[in-house]
C-alpha cells in the first residue's frame, strides 16, 4: 500500500524567512497530494493541493511542487509569520474519493 | 461556508464499553471517512463509505468497529468493546461530487478509554 514519508519532523524559522517541507510517496497510482495545517487541538485544514497533471501550484505565500518521476512533493511557505506556526501534514491519494495516506507531520515554529 | 460537525467533542468511557461517535457531513457530499489521530502522531485512515456501503477499510478497522449512515444526514462510528489503545482523536471527513478528492474534516471527537 501507499506510504508517505515527511521531513523534517520539526522546523524552526525566523519570521520573514521561507520554510520548506518535503514528502515522498511510494505508490505511482497516487495522483492527488493535499497539504493540511493543524493547529493545536483543532481539525486539519486544507491549505493547498496539487494533482499529478500539474508540476507546481501557488496560492499567495504558499506553493507546492510535485515531481512525479521522483515521487516527491514539497510545500514552500514564503515570508513566514508567527500565525503560520502549526503542524503541517502532507498526504497522498489515488483520487476519486479514495483514502488519504498522511505523512508524519512537521511542526513548524515561526519565531518573531 | 458549510462544515463537517461531530459530537461529542470529548467522550470518556470505561474499557469494554461501547461508544458511538457521530458526524454530520457536508450536506451534498457523497463520500464519508473516519480517521484517527493518536496524540502526537499522524492522522490514520480507518474507513471510507460511499453509496451506503464501506468502500475501503484499513487494518485498524477490525470487527470491533462499524459504521452506519442511519439517515440522510448522520454518519456514525461504533466501537463495540473499547480498549485502552482506542484512545485517540477521531476525525470524520467528507468529500463532494464536483471534487471527490478534497476532503473536509470535522473538529474531531477526543475518545479517552480508562
Amino acid at each position: 500500500g501507499e506510504n508517505v514519508e515527511q521531513h523534517p519532523s520539526t522546523l524552526s524559522v525566523q519570521e520573514g524567512d521561507s520554510a520548506v517541507i518535503k514528502c515522498t510517496y511510494s505508490d505511482s497510482a497516487s495522483n492527488y497530494f493535499p497539504w493540511y495545517k493543524q493547529e493545536l487541538g483543532k481539525r486539519p485544514q486544507l491549505i493547498i493541493d496539487i494533482r499529478s497533471n500539474v508540476g507546481e501550484k501557488k496560492d499567495q505565500r504558499i506553493a507546492v511542487t510535485l515531481n512525479k518521476t521522483a515521487k516527491h512533493f514539497s510545500l514552500h511557505i514564503t515570508e513566514t509569520q508567527p500565525e503560520d506556526s502549526a503542524v503541517y501534514f502532507c498526504a497522498a491519494s489515488d483520487g476519486g474519493g479514495g483514502k488519504l495516506i498522511f505523512g508524519q507531520g512537521t511542526e513548524l515554529s515561526v519565531k518573531p | 461556508e458549510p462544515e463537517v460537525t461531530q459530537t461529542p467533542s470529548h467522550q470518556v468511557t470505561q474499557m469494554g464499553q461501547e461508544v458511538i461517535l457521530r458526524c454530520v457531513p457536508i450536506s451534498n457530499h457523497l463520500y464519508f471517512y473516519w480517521y484517527r489521530q493518536i496524540l502526537g502522531q499522524k492522522v490514520e485512515f480507518l474507513v471510507s463509505f460511499y453509496n451506503n456501503e464501506i468502500s475501503e477499510k484499513s487494518e485498524i478497522f477490525d470487527d470491533q468497529f462499524s459504521v452506519e449512515r442511519p439517515d440522510g444526514s448522520n454518519f456514525t462510528l461504533k466501537i463495540r468493546s473499547t480498549k485502552l489503545e482506542d484512545s485517540a482523536m477521531y476525525f470524520c471527513a467528507s468529500s463532494g461530487t464536483e471534487n471527490t478528492n478534497t476532503q473536509y474534516f470535522g473538529p474531531g471527537t477526543r475518545l479517552t478509554v480508562l
